[in-house]
C-alpha cells in the first residue's frame, strides 16, 4: 500500500461542533504532516509529527489539535472553528523528516465551517 | 527569511512548444529545491528535487545559486503537462517545505 488516506472526503461543521479528520499510512513511513490549503493557494504546513511525537507546530490556533496515536495514524481534531477555517486538509507522510524524504499527500479533505 | 517566488500565476503554451516554469528563492543556507505537480483532480506529488538532477517526464530543473532560480523546463510540451505546479524549498533548520504560490500551466492543443 503505497497511498496515504484521508476520510472523510467532505465535511461540513457548524462553529460549535467537533469532529475529526483522519489520516493513514501503512509505508512505514515515520514523519507525518497536516496542511491547510485554501483555494488557488499553496499549502501551508500546520503540524508535523515525527516517531510519534509533535515536532512542528506552526502557531496553528488551539482549536486544532492533531494527535499521533500510533505510527500509521494521524488525527485533526476540530472545536469551535470560524468560516474562515474552511479549506482543504492535506495530510502528507515521508519515511522520516530530513530532505532525503519525499512526502506523500493524500487526497484531503474539504472542511466547510457554517 | 526564506521565500519561493513563482512570477507566473497562469502560463499557456501550444503543444509541443517548450515551457518554462520560473521559479525564484531567498534563502541564506544552503538550499535544497523540490517540484511538485498537482493534476486535476488528483493528489499533489514530487516531481523532482535538485539533487537527484534527474529528469522527469522530460522535465528538468538546475539549481543556479548565482541567479538564486531552481526554473522548471520541458523541451516540447504534451497535452498530460496541463497541471498545477509548485516549487518548494527545504528550510533546513526547521525541516520543512516552504511552497511558491503556484503556477498553473495549460497545454493548447
Amino acid at each position: 500500500d503505497t497511498e496515504v488516506t484521508q476520510t472523510p472526503k467532505h465535511l461540513v461543521m457548524g462553529m460549535t461542533n467537533k469532529k475529526s479528520l483522519k489520516c493513514e499510512q501503512h509505508m512505514g513511513h515515520r514523519a507525518m504532516y497536516w496542511y491547510k490549503q485554501k483555494a488557488k493557494k499553496p499549502p501551508e504546513l500546520m503540524f508535523v509529527y515525527s516517531y510519534e511525537k509533535l515536532s512542528i507546530n506552526e502557531s496553528v490556533p488551539s482549536r486544532f489539535s492533531p494527535e499521533c496515536p500510533n505510527s500509521s495514524l494521524l488525527n485533526l481534531h476540530l472545536h469551535a472553528l470560524q468560516p474562515e477555517d474552511s479549506a482543504l486538509y492535506l495530510c502528507a507522510s515521508s519515511a522520516g523528516q530530513t530532505s532525503s524524504y519525499e512526502q506523500y499527500f493524500g487526497p484531503g479533505t474539504r472542511l466547510t465551517v457554517t | 527569511a526564506q521565500r519561493v517566488t513563482q512570477p507566473e500565476k497562469l502560463l499557456s503554451v501550444f503543444k509541443g512548444a517548450p515551457v518554462e516554469l520560473k521559479c525564484n528563492y531567498s534563502y541564506s543556507g544552503s538550499p535544497e529545491l523540490f517540484w511538485y505537480v498537482q493534476y486535476s483532480r488528483q493528489r499533489l506529488q514530487l516531481l523532482l528535487r535538485h539533487i537527484s538532477r534527474e529528469s522527469i517526464k522530460g522535465f528538468t530543473a538546475d539549481l543556479n545559486k548565482g541567479e538564486t532560480s531552481f526554473h522548471l523546463k520541458k523541451p516540447f510540451a504534451q497535452e498530460e503537462d496541463s497541471a498545477m505546479y509548485y516549487c518548494a524549498l527545504l528550510n533546513q533548520g526547521a525541516q520543512k517545505l516552504v511552497f511558491g504560490q503556484g503556477t498553473r500551466l495549460t497545454i493548447n492543443p
